[in-house]
């Protein structure tokens, strides 16, 4: 099956720094979603964003989708400690190709670590 | 408030033996999932299902059982063919398809 794949898989950095974490994907894609969890914790939906758009703005989170190069990037801005986690990108399936799926697939995720 | 409860929080299993993990939601969604996540991996899909009475394997169902009963209920039966069991167990629903997925907290299986 299908699987989002993020880059890089650990991230550390200074409070009050940009935070980019990239994702790529396989096939043709309907949605694409970033999620969070902290550790030990289940997951946190954070956003979606659809194949037909390139850029999409929530607080301080800002993603990025060209389905030309099958990938999306997640820009959290001005971070702060409690930021750090463990972001994964998911991705369903085109379901006009016939290759859609109607559950998600997860990449393995970014450990990000905001230092204080 | 609506949410997702999974119960228990913490489980241990002896081998040989079966156990069935609860997953409850009241968010009225009709999509429900259950995925594994190993240390340091992604979450892989174990079954899914879309609406009442109807349920579909995802890709390691080997090992697992589901039902479907009731809208609000999922629970997840990891029997003793499952060979390698010890894992953290995320449920998942969604209001249909792969709109945004509301999780529980999680279970985490631990074979003695």
């Amino acid at each position: 099956s299908q699987q989002g794949e993020e880059d890089p898989q650990a991230l550390s950095i200074q409070e009050g720094e940009n935070a980019t974490m990239n994702c790529s994907y396989k096939t043709s894609i309907n949605n694409l979603q970033w999620y969070r969890q902290n550790s030990g914790r289940g997951l946190v939906h954070l956003i979606l964003i659809r194949s037909n758009e390139r850029e999409k703005h929530s607080g301080r989170l800002r993603v990025t989708l060209d389905t030309s190069k099958k990938s999306s990037s997640l820009l959290i801005t001005a971070s702060r400690a409690a930021d750090t986690a463990s972001y994964f990108c998911a991705t369903d399936g085109d379901l006009y190709s016939g290759a859609g799926s109607y559950q998600l697939t997860f990449g393995k995720g970014t450990k990000l670590s905001v230092i204080p | 408030d609506g949410g997702i409860t999974q119960s228990p929080k913490y489980l241990f299993r002896k081998e040989g033996q079966n156990v069935t993990l609860s997953c409850e939601q009241n968010l009225n969604h009709d999509a429900m999932y259950w995925y594994r996540q190993d240390p340091g991996q992604g979450l892989r899909l174990i079954y899914y299902s879309q609406i009442v009475n109807d349920f579909q394997k995802g890709d390691i169902a080997e090992g697992y059982s589901v039902s479907r009963e009731k809208k609000e209920s999922f629970p997840l039966t990891v029997t003793s063919a499952q060979k390698n069991p010890t894992a953290f167990y995320l449920c998942a629903s969604s209001i249909w398809g792969s709109e945004g997925y509301t999780f529980g907290s999680g279970t985490r299986l631990t074979v003695v």
